[in-house]
Formats: structure tokens, sequence, C-alpha cells
């Protein structure tokens, strides 16, 4: 897996945008960037995952780099129930995935 | 949809005893499954990987004669906790992925484990 960096935390005012940067330098050319969120004592839910072009779900968007060295998941209108572990998760051709610390997101009423 | 269950989602056992945990994929064929365990205020940490049919491949550091993995079937994988010490309380994590799924994982509900 392409290490990823994650800031460790970050707060969004409820009903605005929230940016989270992923830094993913060692990425190679075919592999994947997932994100996916962790709501407290609950599994993983998966959120949305590109390769090179930007995308976009009902969930949130994905922007990458160029060069695909980092990239950013924004929830467009966050909410409180936005509140969570993200993480960001490059595997290799795997299938593995090695979670980082992820950023810890909390949403502000 | 992709949806994964665990069952059960909270255990208490003894120690000394042993405690089987199932991975089920109820809307697709999971041709691998992985397990994790996360340790509270940590991140997951992936013990091992299954693929149907197969063994599994463990994890360095996992002991694989004390978390025995089955993967039976393409829609059921289950650990099995053998000899459970205190230690070995945490939450335990399926997810499964398949063909149609590409690398895309997805996760179980979580399974939380004390043992006394």
């Amino acid at each position: 897996d392409a290490k990823t960096t994650q800031p460790p935390s970050m707060d969004c005012a409820e009903g605005r945008a929230a940016n989270l940067p992923c830094n993913h330098s060692t990425i190679s050319g075919n592999e994947y960037v997932y994100w996916y969120r962790q709501i407290h004592s609950q599994g993983p839910q998966y959120i949305i995952h590109g390769l090179k072009n930007n995308e976009t779900n009902e969930m949130a968007s994905l922007i990458i780099t160029e060069d695909r060295k980092s990239s950013t998941l924004i929830l467009p209108h966050a909410t409180l129930r936005d509140t969570a572990v993200y993480y960001c998760i490059a595997p290799s051709g795997t299938y593995k995935y090695i979670f980082g610390t992820g950023t810890r997101l909390k949403v502000l009423a | 949809g992709a949806v994964v269950s665990q069952h059960p989602s909270r255990v208490i056992c003894k120690s000394g005893t042993s405690v089987k945990i199932e991975c089920r994929s109820l809307d697709f064929q999971a041709t691998t499954m992985f397990w994790y365990r996360q340790f509270p205020k940590k991140s997951l940490m992936l013990m091992a990987t299954s693929n149907e049919g197969s063994k599994a491949t463990y994890e360095q550091g996992v002991e694989k004669d004390k978390f025995l993995i089955n993967h039976a079937s393409l829609t059921l994988s289950t650990l099995t906790v053998t000899s459970a010490h205190p230690e070995d309380s945490s939450f335990y994590i399926c997810s499964a992925t398949g063909l149609a799924k590409q690398e895309t994982q997805y996760f179980g509900p979580g399974t939380r484990l004390l043992v006394l």
C-alpha cells in the first residue's frame, strides 16, 4: 500500500463544506484512492474511491491532484452525523487495506 | 447494495473458552474476506485475509492457531478465538470484497469481545 498521511483532527461548522486532505505521494499509477469513515463503535463505511479523475456520489466528492500525490474528500454540507474518523487508503494490487490513523472530524453545531 | 453482517454484535466469555464470530455477505459473493481488530482509540489492524476455499493468510504477529479462520462459502467466513484471554478483548471487524467489487471492501458492523 502507498503510505497515506492525514491531519489527526479537524473541526467544521454544521452546514459548511468539510474538506479533508490526504497525502499519498508514493502512490503508483494503478493504485486507487479509497475513503471510508468510522462512526464510534461501528464498522467503517465506504464513501468513495477514484483513480485519477474527480469523482462525486451522493455522499461526497473526491478531488485527486493531477500528479495523484494527494487528494481531498469534500462533504459539501456537513451535518452533525458526519462526525467520525475518516480514513484515506491506497491499497496495492493485493486488495489489502492498511489503515493509518485517519482524521477525526468534528462537526460543530 | 453491499451489505455485510456480523454475529454476534457483542459477546462476553470466560478466559480459556473459545468464541466464534460469523461474517456474512448478504447480497454479493465475497471471494475474499478480511478480519481486523481494533483497540480503543486506535486504528484498524489487519489480522488475516481469507479466500473462499483456501487457507487464510495471516499478518505478521497474528497467531494462526489462536485465531482460526474458515471461509467455506462465498457468503460466510468465521473467526474463532481459541482459548481466549483478557488481552484478546477487542473490537473485531470483518470486511468482504468480490469480483464485481474490484478492490472495494465492505465492512461489517463489528463484534465487541470481552474476555473475563
